[in-house]
């Protein structure tokens, strides 16, 4: 597609429900990053994945956060027993691989905002 | 580790004006610097990227400047405009090509601008 694609737009759940989240990356992108916003804050990141191995995951918070990207296109980020504190904006990056002009620059989604009650 | 302040956190400037915005980062071992703009409730979008070796990049109304050694970058803006009212946000990404947190970004606060008709 021509942009970063992010569904749903806004989700609100209840504590310690299941919630899946799409990113559907721009075309030809074969990096692919998540990140969570609180408000007031930047971004910080949770997972990179280059094709559909995810190469550092070291920014998910805990194990009840998991995300796939089993063809190399589309990534679902997971959390399982949601939390009050799991409340953010979670955005969806994508870039070129590294090793070119330009390389490096990421391209964001629109994002998918959860809510947690 | 690495760590992005933004200065000022808001600024209000009447239409017309040029200004700056300013970015600064604690280690300067940087693969490139990106600026983005975020509207309310919106995903980013990149506006300028700088790579390690550049001094500065334009587009448009908005020039990026890059001092490395000095853990510095600006964001000018040209004869500010209403639209231009958004949050800005710098964004390192750290210069290692491998490794954990090679491909992270790190993102400043951001500054809240408001152009004033």
């Amino acid at each position: 597609g021509a942009g970063v694609s992010q569904t749903p737009s806004n989700k609100v759940t209840e504590k310690g429900k299941y919630v899946e989240l799409r990113c559907d990356p721009i075309s030809g992108h074969t990096a692919l990053y998540w990140y969570r916003q609180s408000l007031g804050q930047g971004p910080e990141f949770l997972i990179y994945f280059q094709g559909t191995g995810a190469a550092d995951d070291s920014g998910l918070p805990n194990d009840r956060f998991f995300a796939v990207r089993p063809e190399g296109s589309v990534s679902t980020l997971k959390i399982q027993r949601t939390e009050r504190g799991d409340s953010a904006v979670y955005l969806c990056a994508s870039s070129r691989s590294r090793g070119g002009p330009n390389t490096g620059e990421l391209f964001f989604g629109e994002g998918s905002r959860l809510t947690v009650l | 580790k690495q760590e992005v302040t933004q200065i000022p956190a808001a600024l209000s400037v009447p239409e017309g004006e040029n200004l700056v915005l300013n970015c600064s980062f604690t280690d300067s071992a940087i693969y490139n610097l990106q600026w983005f703009r975020q509207d309310p409730g919106k995903g980013l979008t990149s506006l300028l990227l700088i790579q390690s070796s550049q001094r500065e990049q334009t587009s448009g109304r908005l020039n990026a400047s890059l001092d490395k050694s000095s853990g510095r970058s600006t964001l000018y803006i040209a004869a500010s405009q209403p639209g231009d009212s958004a949050t800005y946000l710098c964004a390192v990404l750290p210069r290692a090509y491998s490794g954990a947190g090679s491909y992270q970004l790190t993102f400043g606060k951001g500054t809240k601008l408001s152009v004033i008709p």
